[in-house]
């Protein structure tokens, strides 16, 4: 069983400051998805990093995959009260159809 | 567009009564999936199918079955609910298999409680 560590569990910051979320595994993976979870709704795909070192831009969410692809992040320029939510990497298997979900990040911007 | 419905949203069951979850999907995926969602967990893949008639064991089966009959409809079933079981229910369809890197498009949930 393939596993992915996310840190930091829990996240509490003002409007305004800078954020990164880890994403480690001992294993390798043929690519890696961020998803982001509000309360009562399913989670929604931010970005899916295929190739090792990939870098990838989505406004203020800089998203890596690492070289070796077993690692990633999610780094969050100046939050806003509207990046609130549970985020959560998942991790992709050429051998089977199972993806593999970290056990989140729960972000809190104070505005 | 519906996307992914399931139903019911909440449920409540009594130790040992069964159940179907009920999930469909509109986009014509061939790939579907159950998960559930505990507190610091994280999502777990219970079942999935790549296909209707085919169905495969994810990390945690015991307790529960699926069928696929057809593209749209994939249900899951507690044959006798145990407190365990107590937890949120996804369902999930990509146009390919995970495998592939295909995103998952999820349903809003259903909050089940066994007591």
């Amino acid at each position: 069983t393939q596993l992915l560590e996310q840190s930091p569990q829990f996240l509490s910051i003002q409007e305004g400051e800078n954020l990164t979320v880890y994403c480690n595994s001992s294993s390798v993976f043929s690519s890696l998805q961020w998803y982001r979870q509000e309360p009562g709704e399913g989670p929604v795909l931010l970005v899916t990093v295929v190739t090792g070192g990939e870098v990838k831009k989505l406004k203020r969410l800089t998203f890596q995959f690492g070289d070796a692809r077993k690692d990633s992040s999610l780094h969050i320029t100046a939050a806003q009260p509207g990046d609130t939510g549970l985020y959560l990497c998942a991790g992709a298997s050429n051998a089977g159809n199972m993806l593999t979900f970290g056990g989140g990040t729960r972000l809190m911007v104070k505005p | 567009n519906a996307g992914v419905t399931q139903t019911p949203k909440f449920q409540v069951l009594k130790t040992g009564q069964s159940m179907t979850l009920q999930c469909a999907q509109d986009m014509n995926h061939e790939y579907m999936s159950w998960y559930r969602q505990d507190p610091g967990m994280g999502l777990r893949l219970i079942h999935y199918s790549v296909g209707a008639g085919i169905t495969d064991q994810g990390e945690v089966p015991n307790g529960y079955n699926v069928s696929r009959s057809t593209t749209e409809d994939f249900p899951l079933r507690l044959l006798s609910a145990a407190p365990s079981q107590t937890s949120v229910y996804f369902c999930a369809s990509s146009y390919l298999g995970t495998g592939m890197g295909s995103p998952l498009h999820f349903g809003n949930g259903t909050r089940l409680t066994v007591t």
